[in-house]
């Protein structure tokens, strides 16, 4: 089955700590993973993606690992600040082709988590 | 960058009757559009997928005569929330997919989101 929305959980860190934040996939055909981040009131903001012949990437102090094994995709976030404070969500897809070339099929969110970053 | 427009961001009507939200992409041609809901502190749940000039997609359980998706453009998209009633008050997001303007690139943008208000 797909990934279904539940109820958030939460992490609290302090300013300056690093974060790691989980998401369990559901589907073994996905071959492209994102992670976004939600701030209040407003749409998903892209943070970093990977695709699944990738088991790391880096990005400005994030960091997102993949383990296909576990279906288990993770971002860490180094010297987390303030202002990272949001919901982060990861999201599945896999890419579709069209008559003008590749391009990305429809995405299924995980749950999502709550980052508060404590001054 | 690739833009998605969305608006209005905010709306409150009254139960029974119909509501508009548009979604624009700037810079690039959306060949694809997805529409999406969410509930407060949930996940976004996918609604409907639509191709430029052919009807949406449905996912299971979305009511089509409910929401009514209009793809009739590369830039603009809209959602119908036609007879509204208290339920139907949520957070809509649009995403858009294609290829940018300048670069070809594939891009997947989201919208800032659009919240619902049924009285």
């Amino acid at each position: 089955g797909e990934s279904v929305g539940l109820h958030l959980p939460t992490l609290s860190v302090q300013e300056g700590d690093n974060s790691i934040i989980n998401c369990a996939y559901s589907n073994s055909a996905s071959d492209y993973f994102i992670w976004y981040k939600q701030e209040s009131g407003k749409g998903p903001q892209f943070i970093i993606d990977i695709r699944s012949n990738m088991d790391k990437r880096q990005g400005q102090r994030v960091t997102v690992l993949l383990n296909k094994t576990v279906k288990h995709l993770s971002l860490q976030i180094a010297a987390t600040q303030p202002g990272d404070s949001a919901v982060y969500f990861c999201a599945e897809s896999t890419r579709s082709h069209n008559a003008g070339g590749t391009s990305y099929g429809k995405l299924t969110f995980g749950q999502g988590t709550i980052l508060t970053v404590h001054p | 960058g690739a833009v998605v427009s969305q608006h209005p961001s905010r709306v409150i009507c009254k139960s029974g009757t119909s509501v508009k939200i548009e979604c624009r992409s700037l810079d690039f041609q959306a060949t694809t559009m997805f529409w999406y809901r969410q509930f407060p502190k949930k996940s976004l749940m996918l609604m409907a997928t639509s191709n430029e000039g052919s009807k949406a997609t449905y996912e299971q359980g979305v009511e089509k005569d409910k929401f009514l998706i209009n793809h009739a453009s590369l830039t603009l998209s809209t959602l119908t929330v036609t007879s509204a009633h208290p339920e139907d008050s949520s957070f809509y997001i649009c995403s858009a997919s294609g290829r940018a303007r300048y670069s070809g690139a594939n891009v997947l943008t989201f919208g800032a989101g659009s919240r619902l208000t049924v009285l």
